[in-house]
C-alpha cells in the first residue's frame, strides 16, 4: 500500500513568487492534514480537512496560504506570495482513525 | 487549545544504555498519544502509540507510559544503538482531530 505522498520533495523559489505543495494521501483516508516544521522549531498543525471540507483551518498564519482538496482525494497548498519565513519543511499527513501517516515532506525555501 | 511540553530537548546516550524523553500535555480531553521519529531529511515515522485506557506498552525495545492523572507520558529505549539517533518527537490528540507536537528530543547514540 502507498504511503502519503509528496510534490515537490524540494524547492526553491525567490520571495513574492507562488509556490503548490501537493499531497495525495493514503488511498481511503478521509482526514487530511498539513503540517509544517519551520527553522528546527515544532511541527505545528496547519489545517485539516474531512474529506473535501475544512474541519479546522486555525493553524493557517496568513491569507497567504490557500489550501484545497476537491473531490475529497490529494490536496494542494498554495502559498502566493512567498515570503522568507515561509521557509521551512511542510508534512501532509492523513489517516482513517486515530492513526496518521505522514509524507517525506516538502522542503521549501525562499530566497 | 492543547500544550504539549518536551524534555530534553537533546540527550546522547551510550551505545546499549537506554534513553528516556518525558513530555506533558494540558488537555486531559486528550485520548490519544503517538511518538514520532523523524530522521534526517524524512518525514515523521509512527514507531508506537497509546490510548488512554491503556497504562503501558511495549513494542521490543521501545516502551511508553501514561499517567493520565499527572498528565505526563514518556517513551523509552533500551539497548540504544547507533540507528536510533533521530529526532523524537510526542504528540497527543483527541478523537480524531488535530496532532499537537512536543518540540522534540534530538536523540544521539554514541557508538
Amino acid at each position: 500500500e502507498a504511503g502519503v505522498t509528496q510534490f515537490p520533495s524540494h524547492s526553491v523559489i525567490e520571495k513574492g513568487q507562488t509556490v503548490t505543495l501537493r499531497c495525495d494521501p493514503i488511498s481511503g483516508h478521509d482526514n487530511l492534514y498539513w503540517y509544517r516544521r519551520v527553522m528546527g522549531k515544532e511541527i505545528k498543525f496547519l489545517l485539516h480537512f474531512v474529506k473535501e471540507s475544512k474541519q479546522d483551518e486555525s493553524g493557517m498564519p496568513n491569507n497567504r496560504f490557500l489550501a484545497e482538496r476537491t473531490g475529497g482525494t490529494y490536496s494542494t497548498l498554495k502559498v502566493q506570495p512567498a515570503e522568507l519565513e515561509d521557509s521551512g519543511v511542510y508534512f501532509c499527513a492523513s489517516s482513517h482513525g486515530n492513526t496518521i501517516y505522514f509524507g517525506e515532506g516538502s522542503w521549501l525555501t525562499v530566497v | 487549545g492543547e500544550n504539549v511540553e518536551q524534555h530534553p530537548s537533546t540527550l546522547s546516550v551510550q551505545e546499549g544504555d537506554s534513553a528516556v524523553i518525558k513530555c506533558t500535555y494540558s488537555d486531559s480531553a486528550s485520548n490519544y498519544f503517538p511518538w514520532y521519529k523523524q530522521e534526517l531529511g524524512k518525514g515523521p515515522q509512527l514507531i508506537i502509540d497509546i490510548r488512554s485506557n491503556v497504562g503501558e506498552k511495549k513494542d521490543q525495545r521501545i516502551a511508553v507510559t501514561l499517567n493520565k492523572t499527572a498528565k505526563h507520558f514518556s517513551l523509552h529505549i533500551t539497548e540504544t544503538q547507533p540507528e536510533d539517533s533521530a529526532v523524537y518527537f510526542c504528540a497527543a490528540s483527541k478523537g480524531y482531530q488535530k496532532v499537537t507536537f512536543g518540540t522534540g528530543t534530538k536523540l544521539q547514540v554514541i557508538p
